[in-house]
């Protein structure tokens, strides 16, 4: 069964510093991993998806790459700022269905950078 | 603006009582989701839709229906047989696979639900 983990569950960091979320999962087996953001009360917002066949994806100070042997996906954020204080969390597509519609989510990491 | 609309952002219901959560979307996707968050829990997945009048349980079906009449709506009721129903709903939508399309998720603001 295809777990997703997001480790650690927070961080706090002082702006301006680089920083590394990372999402591990279990079976390689994925069509595609997303990263999302989320802010309190709100939905969800699509930062980066990343299909099977791809290594990593930018988007501004975001970068996120792939590795389905090791089963790990990074979130890279340059020179954080507070408004990138939120949850982010990411999902695997798998290549099969199941109960949970084939998305696998992690629980997410929340982010706070400090002024 | 392409998207997807919840609505109520909250609602509140008293014991007994069915509530049906709207979700509609002009992004032209098949495939439609809803999930419950709570605190600490993550997303569990209640209900989704490939397609038109099909939809499928999830994890947590218990308790919910819904129905899926035209691609764009896919409503959520919360029924009185739901034994914890406060809690903060989402739904999502996207095209899926095969290679065609990207299998992008997209969420809506969500719907915030408390029984009184």
């Amino acid at each position: 069964k295809q777990e997703v983990t997001q480790i650690p569950a927070a961080l706090s960091v002082p702006e301006g510093e680089n920083l590394v979320l990372n999402c591990s999962f279990t079976d390689s087996a994925i069509y595609n991993l997303q990263w999302f953001r989320q802010d309190p009360g709100k939905g969800l917002t699509s930062l980066l998806l990343i299909q099977s066949s791809q290594r990593e994806q930018t988007s501004g100070r975001l970068n996120a790459s792939l590795d389905k042997s090791s089963g790990r996906s990074t979130l890279y954020i340059a020179a954080s700022q507070p408004g990138d204080s939120a949850t982010y969390l990411c999902a695997v597509r798998l290549n099969y269905g199941g109960s949970q519609g084939n998305l696998i989510f992690g629980k997410g990491t929340k982010l706070s950078v400090k002024p | 603006d392409g998207g997807i609309t919840q609505s109520p952002k909250y609602l509140f219901r008293k014991e007994g009582q069915n509530v049906t959560l709207s979700c509609e979307q002009n992004l032209n996707h098949d495939a439609m989701y809803w999930y419950r968050q709570d605190p600490g829990q993550g997303l569990r997945l209640i209900y989704y839709s490939q397609i038109v009048n099909d939809f499928q349980k999830g994890d947590i079906a218990e308790g919910y229906s819904v129905s899926r009449e035209k691609k764009e709506s896919f409503p959520l009721t919360v029924t009185s047989a739901q034994k914890n129903p406060t809690a903060f709903y989402l739904c999502a939508s996207s095209n899926p696979p095969p290679s065609e399309y990207t299998g992008e998720l997209f969420f809506g603001e969500g719907s915030r639900l408390t029984v009184l």
